[in-house]
């Protein structure tokens, strides 16, 4: 079965700081993956996407980057960490981007705070 | 871009009632999906939707693609105190999953 690991579960940086949160999935191959922000109080905002190695689409323009080296490894991060970089960010895996699927699968999330 | 109008906002209820939330799109999707997150977590699938005018259950869930293509609705039945959490719709037209801001539950024993 398919399964997705995020890691850390919590992180305090200081601001300036950079940041690498990692998420890797098993069971599967090619998986589409996503990463995802929500603020406190908040909905579930999309930041990045891949459809494959190297493929990294960014919807909202900001802080963070992507990176996907390997198939089943999704990468975020940031040079430097502002104060409005703190959230929950959720990484996500589907087989299928778009159309009929089962939805995406998230990782248990990773709780950033930026003091 | 596509935003999804989720309400309400957060629910208080009395265990054993029946709770009902729904959202809508400002444009069409063929796929809605219903998420629980419980505090500290992912969401977690629990209904997907691939038809207009489909109605799904799942349990004491129930779901329904409304027939406009732009709204869906989810119903819980008999409410208990585990199905305390954020409920997120989430719809699809061909692009990656747009999520509504949710809908806190809370369950008054």
């Amino acid at each position: 079965s398919q399964t997705i690991h995020q890691w850390p579960a919590t992180l305090v940086q200081p601001v300036g700081s950079p940041l690498s949160l990692e998420c890797t999935v098993e069971g599967t191959s090619n998986p589409n993956l996503y990463w995802y922000r929500q603020a406190a109080g908040r909905g579930l905002q999309l930041l990045f996407y891949s459809i494959g190695i190297d493929q990294i689409s960014s919807e909202v323009p900001q802080n963070l980057s992507a990176s996907r080296p390997q198939d089943r490894q999704f990468i975020l991060s940031s040079k430097k960490l502002l104060l409005s970089d703190s959230g929950f960010y959720l990484c996500a895996w589907s087989a299928f981007l778009t159309g009929s699927n089962y939805g995406y699968t998230f990782g248990s999330g990773t709780r950033l705070t930026v003091v | 871009g596509q935003q999804l109008n989720q309400s309400p906002q957060s629910m208080f209820i009395q265990e054993g009632e029946d709770v009902s939330m729904n959202c809508t799109s400002s444009s069409i999707f063929n796929t809605w999906l219903w998420y629980k997150q419980d505090p500290g977590e992912g969401p977690v699938l629990l209904i997907a939707l691939y038809k207009a005018g489909e109605l799904t259950s799942n349990g004491r869930l129930t779901a329904q693609f409304g027939i406009t293509r732009k709204d869906s609705f989810l119903n819980i039945s008999a409410s208990i105190p585990s199905d305390v959490g954020i409920y997120f719709c989430a719809g699809q037209l061909n692009t990656p999953l747009v999520f509504g801001k949710g809908t806190r539950l809370s369950v008054i024993a």
